[in-house]
């Protein structure tokens, strides 16, 4: 069984720009939530979909925002980047909401801003 | 929301020595409790989970406590391993805790 993949593995974007990242969940999963990790805030949660709908939200500026598609895949988007959002972003899914259950991540999106 | 608080944030120990992380939490509805382990270049993977039902769940070499009471969970790696060198996560209800990067001396 395939695990989570997540595409681009590494991205370099200016401040300014705007980016896209997809991520493809285990087959069956119907839950797909990202987190954004740094060093110095760790792991982050940012929102949740289930069934193409956003379930969850973090606590993160309107500039980062995500969907989810009929078979499940996600991405996630990130407008006027700043320097801040250079981070690990990553991938999770699950078969249900995300809260209770178990996650299974991709190994994530390296992303520099420049 | 959840607070996940972890300690301690780094930990050394020498192999086939026992190592344990300690995570507290503040929401007394929650009801399960992960860990992860994340290697480098690579995301964390789940090594072992327990409910709220439960008061300890053990895998092999590695084990969970809980303690709903104090709202407290601990892992617990006896026998450590080279391989066990790695950060380990805790986390309840979407929030995770800092992390512990567990270094293990041959």
């Amino acid at each position: 069984k395939a695990g989570v993949t997540q595409t681009p593995r590494y991205l370099i974007k200016t401040r300014g720009q705007q980016v896209t990242l997809s991520c493809s969940p285990i087959s069956g999963h119907r839950s797909v939530s990202w987190y954004q990790q740094t060093p110095g805030q760790g792991l982050q949660f940012l929102f949740e979909y289930f069934s193409e709908t956003q379930r969850n939200k973090g606590n993160f500026p309107g500039r980062f925002s995500g969907r989810q598609f009929s078979n499940s895949r996600s991405e996630m988007n990130v407008s006027t980047l700043e320097l801040g959002d250079s981070a690990l972003y990553l991938c999770a899914s699950s078969l249900e909401f995300s809260a209770n259950e178990k996650l299974f991540f991709g190994s994530g999106t390296q992303l520099s801003v420049l | 929301g959840e607070n996940v608080e972890q300690h301690p944030s780094t930990l050394s120990v020498q192999e086939g020595d026992s190592a344990v992380i300690k995570c507290t939490y503040s929401d007394s509805a929650s009801n399960y409790f992960p860990w992860y382990k994340q290697e480098l270049g690579k995301g964390p993977q789940l090594i072992i989970d327990i409910r709220s039902n439960v008061g300890e769940k053990k895998d092999q070499r590695i084990a969970v406590t809980l303690n709903k009471t104090a709202k407290h969970f601990s892992l617990h790696i006896t026998e450590t391993q080279p391989e066990d060198s790695a950060v380990y996560f805790c986390a309840s209800k979407l929030s995770f805790g800092a992390g512990t990067t567990v270094t293990v001396r041959a």
